[in-house]
């Protein structure tokens, strides 16, 4: 069964803490995503990866981190340099970053921070 | 740049009523455009989208979006509501480097019986 997991789905953490979301796809696609989505505000880029080892910042990559070592799995440190970091989190994967290419999403993960 | 807005950030209707949800779009380029339905803490699935091609584009559940060119539109309707319609609606663009997607800040709709 194709697509993409995303784990933990709930996960609570102290301020001051990193904290690493998991994302996973054998999709076998190139290119993956994370999203950040508050209510009333959609969905905002954090960084995307084009191909292995290889990552751009997106619109509000301050106070995250990404590594992109293998091609199925794109994870994303969550630091305490993030002021608010309360939100839901999805990760997205396609099948390269052509235009046309549609996104894939996982199920998310939801962040709170205590 | 490209942008997307959503007009209403709630939609109501009665089971059996016409669905429109509204989308207008901004882009320096022929833009590809999607549109996204997001049922509660779960992730996005696709409805349908917009390449190029044909200009009415017939999506899943009965949904259809028509693009607009002299109007930068790309409304999303379906003939008659569901309750299982009920959830949140996203309209996206893809980016001028065709990279990502640019998002709208989407539309809640609620069905009544």
């Amino acid at each position: 069964d194709g697509g993409i997991t995303q784990s933990p789905k709930y996960l609570f953490r102290k301020e001051g803490q990193n904290v690493t979301l998991s994302c996973e796809q054998n999709l076998n696609h190139d290119a993956m995503y994370w999203y950040r989505q508050d209510p009333g505000q959609g969905l905002r880029l954090i960084y995307y990866s084009q191909i292995v080892n290889d990552f751009q910042k997106g619109d509000i990559a301050e106070g995250y981190s990404v590594s992109r070592e293998k091609k199925e799995s794109f994870p994303l440190t969550v630091t305490s340099a993030q002021k608010n970091p309360t939100a839901f989190y999805l990760c997205a994967s396609s099948i390269s970053l052509k235009g046309t290419d549609t996104q894939y999403f996982g199920p998310g993960t939801r962040l709170t921070v205590l | 740049a490209q942008s997307v807005t959503q007009l209403g950030s709630h939609v109501s209707v009665s089971e059996g009523a016409l669905v429109l949800l509204r989308c207008n779009y901004s882009s320096s380029v022929p833009p590809y455009l999607f549109w996204y339905v997001q049922y509660p803490n779960q992730g996005l699935q696709l409805l349908l989208k917009y390449t190029s091609a044909a200009t009415l584009v017939k999506g899943i559940n009965g949904f259809e979006a028509e693009f607009k060119k002299s109007e930068t539109s790309f409304h999303l309707t379906k003939p008659s509501a569901h309750m299982s319609d009920a959830a949140e609606y996203f309209c996206a663009v893809t980016r001028e480097a065709g990279t990502a997607l640019i998002f709208g800040k989407g539309t809640t709709l609620s069905v009544s019986s």
